[in-house]
């Protein structure tokens, strides 16, 4: 039972570089969503999606975009990456009917980012 | 804007002792769900325990339980004898009833150290 995985783990960047955050989810699940994990500020939403095709913006999307070409994945990409950056990355998903419900999301188990 | 707020950064309790987490939140929605979650430094988050807005009866599980203050906006947790295993981060979320498509707030996280 994988549930949600996101990969890599652990990654280091110099400023300035791209990457891309994988997240996949072998539930169905139609919402998915990204939060970055910075200390005293808990997790904060970067974007989200709410079906194949579709993204919107969270609370902190500056410097992030994001893909979802197909449902079971979720793609988070720094397009020049800056120390502000360094943080711990969560992807999360949920049914449709769960996110009206009292049912949690599912999250994956982090990805710790450093931007030199 | 919903916001959540957990006042305490750090907690500590000993081994078989009774501690209690503050959370409380800010919100204009009468339809809501709030969440407890546990992160260990394995940096898994698990649910801990939740509580629907609609229900008066605090939510317990097993060791675990809530004090939900509806009229005051405060949902504090309640971790009884408590257990080396209970070391960890937890954090405390929101979450909006209707179409706010699953999105949770969260708190800033309290770091609850267990004494043996």
């Amino acid at each position: 039972n994988a549930g949600v995985t996101q990969t890599p783990k652990f990654r280091v960047l110099k400023t300035g570089q791209s990457m891309t955050l994988l997240c996949a989810q072998d539930m169905n699940h139609e919402y998915m969503y990204w939060y970055r994990q910075d200390p005293g500020m808990g997790l904060r939403l970067i974007h989200y999606s709410v079906g194949e095709g579709t993204t919107a913006k969270g609370e902190v999307p500056d410097g992030y975009n994001v893909s979802r070409l197909k449902k079971q994945n979720f793609l988070l990409g720094l397009e020049s990456a800056a120390p502000s950056q360094t943080s711990v990355y969560f992807c999360a998903s949920s049914s449709h009917r769960g996110a009206r419900s009292n049912q949690p999301q599912h999250f994956g188990d982090g990805t710790r980012l450093s931007i030199l | 804007a919903q916001t959540v707020t957990q006042s305490q950064p750090e907690m500590s309790v000993q081994e078989a002792e009774t501690v209690t987490l503050s959370c409380t939140y800010d919100t204009s929605e009468s339809d809501y769900y709030l969440f407890w979650y546990k992160q260990p430094p394995s940096r898994q988050m698990i649910l801990v325990i939740r509580q629907e807005a609609y229900k008066q009866q605090n939510a317990t599980e097993n060791r675990f339980s809530v004090n939900f203050q509806k009229a005051a906006k405060s949902f504090s947790l309640k971790i009884s004898d408590s257990q080396l295993g209970d070391a960890a981060m937890y954090f405390c979320a929101y979450r909006a009833g209707g179409t706010s498509y699953g999105k949770l707030t969260f708190g800033q996280g309290t770091i609850l150290t267990v004494h043996p």
